[in-house]
């Protein structure tokens, strides 16, 4: 079964602090791996991908991918009210295949 | 910013009618998805397509569904005969071919409810 598993969370952060969500995946042919955004009701919104193993730093957004252990994580740092969302981890195989998205782990930045 | 566009953004339906969700893909895209999420569920993956054919295609994917590309611009999700199951928000996606080809940018989707 190819899955991708995260924590439902909510996972609580106070504003400023780093928050820290994980995923972890079953296919080890999966290839790229991305991290996205979900506000209520709205779409998907990408944050950022990864291909290689190690770090991957955009912003305040750092993505850490490790294929031995098939887990990869999103670091948030000075978290903000406004990150306050649902965050979504997804894997693909090859490109162009489709993405298998994990549950969602929802965070909650408090002022 | 390039974006994707999506119509309706609420369609009502009896079960057992026919559904066309429209969706205009960015303009240099070659690839093309449907997803859905049933509320409070996963994003599901339902199609891809890619020069005029489905490239792939899940298990949710069945003969109630079919997708076209009737012009160069518009992307169809055609649900044959609706079932109250098919209620959720439909999710067109488009990517760039190559090294980018996964990195997706969904429109803002479509609900659809089943009465």
């Amino acid at each position: 079964q190819k899955e991708v598993e995260q924590n439902s969370g909510p996972l609580s952060v106070p504003e400023g602090a780093i928050a820290s969500l994980n995923c972890t995946y079953s296919d080890r042919g999966s290839q790229s791996f991305f991290w996205y955004r979900q506000y209520s009701g709205k779409s998907p919104e990408l944050i950022m991908f990864i291909y290689s193993n190690g770090d991957k730093e955009d912003g305040r957004f750092t993505a850490q991918l490790n294929k031995a252990s098939q887990y990869v994580s999103l670091l948030i740092r000075d978290s903000q009210p406004s990150d306050s969302a649902t965050y979504l981890c997804a894997v693909a195989k090859n490109a162009g295949n489709m993405l298998t998205f994990g549950g969602g782990t929802r965070l909650m930045v408090k002022p | 910013e390039p974006e994707v566009t999506q119509t309706p953004s609420h369609q009502v339906t009896q079960m057992g009618q026919e559904v066309i969700l429209r969706c205009v893909p960015i303009s240099n895209h070659l690839y093309f998805y449907w997803y859905r999420q049933i509320l409070g569920q996963k994003v599901e993956f339902l199609v891809s397509f890619y020069n005029n054919e489905i490239s792939e295609k899940s298990e949710i994917f069945d003969d109630q569904f079919s997708v076209e590309r009737p012009d160069g611009s518009n992307f169809t999700l055609k649900i044959r005969s609706t079932k109250l199951e098919d209620s959720a928000m439909y999710f067109c996606a488009s990517s760039e071919y190559g090294l980018g080809a996964n990195v997706l940018t969904f429109g803002a989707g479509s609900r659809l409810t089943v009465l």
